[in-house]
């Protein structure tokens, strides 16, 4: 069965602290997709990112980064130099192939003081 | 404007009353998803559609009703509503082109059942 661990479940950082969001999946599946999306205090559900199994390479989109390992069934999620908008619930999700739907996290509220 | 909406944004209704909440894409995405988002739970799948006419249940369809006649919309309804269904909806929609899945989110309707 397929399942997403967002062990974290609330991050407080001060502005221009880089944070780290951990998730962790479990799938017996060998081809998958892992996601993460944005739920800020005005409560739209944003999509960030998607990664493939079969992709490892990390990611980086400006202050946001992301360290897929296969090996340690990990998608963590950093933000460098985190700013006050960066404040909102994040979810990491994961779809196992052959199925539509995704399995979420319980979420991360991330905090960020000025 | 394209996108996915969802109507109403808002709304408060007696227990027993049946409820429908709309849901519109102009994506002609093929999948459509209702969720439901509690302090604890996270998201959680009510239920979803892979085309016009296909529905298939979700981690927590009791209570719960969808249609889906057109690929565009995909109402919820609840047939007798009760309070344990007070919560904030979230109607989503993804495509298969490409393997990708990503699902978009519609803004969400927050129902208080009383």
């Amino acid at each position: 069965a397929q399942k997403v661990t967002q062990a974290q479940t609330e991050i407080s950082v001060v502005e221009k602290e880089d944070v780290t969001l951990d998730c962790v999946y479990e799938t017996r599946d060998t081809t998958y997709y892992l996601f993460w999306y944005k739920q800020p205090p005005s409560g739209e559900l944003v999509f960030l990112i998607r990664r493939n199994s079969f992709d490892e390479q990390n990611e980086i989109s400006g202050r946001y980064s992301w360290n897929f390992q296969k090996s340690t069934s990990s998608f963590n999620f950093t933000i460098t130099a985190s700013q006050v908008v960066d404040s909102a619930v994040y979810f990491c999700a994961l779809r196992e192939s052959g199925y539509s739907t995704l399995t979420f996290g319980k979420g991360t509220m991330l905090l960020v003081s000025p | 404007d394209a996108g996915i909406t969802q109507s109403p944004r808002y709304k408060i209704t007696e227990t027993g009353r049946q409820v429908t909440l709309m849901c519109h894409q102009t994506w002609s995405h093929s999948y459509m998803f209702w969720y439901r988002q509690d302090l604890g739970h996270g998201l959680r799948l009510i239920y979803y559609s892979a085309a016009a006419d296909i529905t298939d249940k979700g981690e927590v369809p009791d209570g719960y009703v969808v249609s889906r006649s057109k690929t565009e919309n995909f109402p919820l309804t609840l047939e007798s509503a009760t309070r344990s269904q007070t919560s904030v909806y979230f109607c989503a929609s993804s495509e298969t082109v490409g393997g990708s899945y990503e699902q978009y989110f519609g803004p969400g309707t927050r129902l208080t059942v009383t």
